[in-house]
């Protein structure tokens, strides 16, 4: 099976815009999360999507949304994009519902805000 | 915010030698993870104990989980070079009941194997 892909890899922006950045669960995985890396606050929970549906967010501005389409890909976008918005987003595909089982990641994408 | 910390932050032995990487949380837990990460890549998973388990094994990898002192702790016995790399401990809340994926995450340990 393919892991989990996350695209693009790599982006740089400048403060104001906004940015789309896109993931690909594990074949048959149904639930997607997203989470921030950041050096001063490591690693945080965006939000959790399972069957097109936002189960759980974290505390994040509402400058960051998400979405999750039928196949169970996964977007998340981030508005006026600010200097601290800086990190690496990771996502991560479940296998099964419920709580706390393994989590495969994929390689992450690395924003930068100019 | 981070539930959890881990000790120490940064850790260099030799080829050969065991590490040991300790991680504290705050809450009731359901179960408890440890990933691993290169160098800003993406996170595997390497273990996970559930609440009502104390230690578990997997090859080179031994964890403890008290739950009473809300700490777990990681041995890699036998270390090698390549497990150079960060590693953390995440926490799924007991309160997360119906939720399937919110992990809270340590600070995360960055082990140095030297050969």
């Amino acid at each position: 099976k393919a892991g989990v892909t996350q695209t693009p890899r790599y982006l740089i922006k400048t403060r104001g815009q906004q940015v789309t950045l896109s993931c690909s669960p594990i074949s048959g995985h149904r639930s997607v999360s997203w989470y921030q890396q950041t050096p001063g606050q490591g690693l945080q929970f965006l939000f959790e999507y399972f069957s097109e549906t936002q189960r759980n967010k974290g505390n994040f501005p509402g400058r960051f949304s998400g979405r999750q389409f039928s196949n169970s890909r996964s977007e998340m976008n981030v508005s006026t994009l600010e200097l601290g918005d800086s990190a690496l987003y990771l996502c991560a595909s479940v296998p099964l519902a419920g709580v706390g089982n393994e989590q495969f990641f994929g390689p992450g994408t690395r924003l930068t805000v100019l | 915010s981070q539930q959890g910390e881990e000790d120490p932050q940064a850790l260099s032995i030799q080829e050969g030698e065991n590490a040991t990487m300790n991680c504290s949380y705050k809450t009731s837990i359901n179960n408890l993870q440890w990933y691993r990460q290169n160098s800003g890549r993406g996170l595997v998973h390497l273990i996970l104990i559930r609440s009502n388990e104390r230690e578990k094994h997997s090859g080179r990898l031994r964890v403890t989980l008290d739950t009473s002192k809300k700490s777990s702790s990681l041995l890699i016995t036998a270390s090698r070079a390549a497990d150079t790399a960060s590693y953390f401990c995440a926490t799924a809340s007991a309160l997360n009941t119906g939720t399937a994926s919110k992990l809270t995450f340590g600070t995360g340990t960055r082990l140095q194997v030297t050969l």
